[in-house]
């Protein structure tokens, strides 16, 4: 069985700041873990992925997200925050040819 | 990256017609293809896998008479809502599954808007 759990449906940063978006997963398998970013009435970007590489995933727009399986998480972070961030991000986990999405984080950046 | 396009990206149509919304794998063939729903603010929702020339797997408590899936060519999956409802307004997308060796990816098309009067 898998699952993923995003701890924080909202989070909110200042422009400049650093980001943190929680994500924890668990999975009978192997997991390959993503995270894809949604702007309003958008489809959905990729960000970064994790398929048992590497465990520091570096992706597109400065975002980066460490696969810790002692701690099954996959968080991602960007060192500092833009307008353009603002969206909606999810934490997807597939295993075993099954797609898990996290409920979603909403990302807000204040000016 | 792979490409996947949606057609149409918005549609409106009136209560008890149906609608067809195309998936289509531009640079790649694809086995298997996938459709979600997700409602506003929410999250995707599995609705469907979609496998080439064969029935598509329904997930649990989504209506296979009412959501009609094809997927008739390795780069063409078609959705179907049949008898459209205001309660079946939502975004859907699809996604087409990539295997390279033991790793499959999926890639997702941009999403159809459907609004039903």
């Amino acid at each position: 069985a898998q699952s993923v759990t995003q701890l924080d449906s909202h989070v909110s940063v200042s422009e400049g700041t650093p980001v943190l978006l929680r994500c924890n997963y668990s999975s009978s398998y192997s997991p390959s873990l993503f995270w894809y970013v949604q702007h309003p009435n958008k489809g959905l970007q990729l960000l970064l992925k994790y398929t048992s590489a590497a465990t520091l995933v570096k992706g597109i727009n400065g975002f980066e997200a460490e696969f810790k399986k002692s701690e099954t998480s996959f968080h991602l972070t960007k060192p500092s925050a833009h307008m353009s961030d603002a969206a909606e991000y999810f934490c997807v986990v597939t295993g075993g040819f099954k797609t898990i999405f996290g409920a979603g984080t909403r990302l807000f950046v204040k000016a | 990256g792979a490409v996947v396009s949606q057609h149409p990206s918005r549609v409106i149509c009136k209560s008890g017609t149906s609608v067809k919304i195309e998936c289509r794998s531009l640079d790649f063939q694809a086995t298997t293809m996938f459709w979600y729903r997700q409602f506003p603010k929410k999250s995707l929702m599995l609705m469907a896998t979609s496998n080439e020339g064969s029935k598509a797997t329904y997930e649990q408590g989504v209506e296979k008479d009412k959501f009609l899936i094809n997927h008739a060519s390795l780069t063409l999956s078609t959705l179907t809502v049949t008898s459209a409802h205001p309660e079946d307004s939502s975004f859907y997308i699809c996604s087409a599954s990539r295997v390279a060796g033991d790793q499959h990816e999926q890639f997702f098309g941009p999403g159809t808007r459907l609004t039903v009067l």
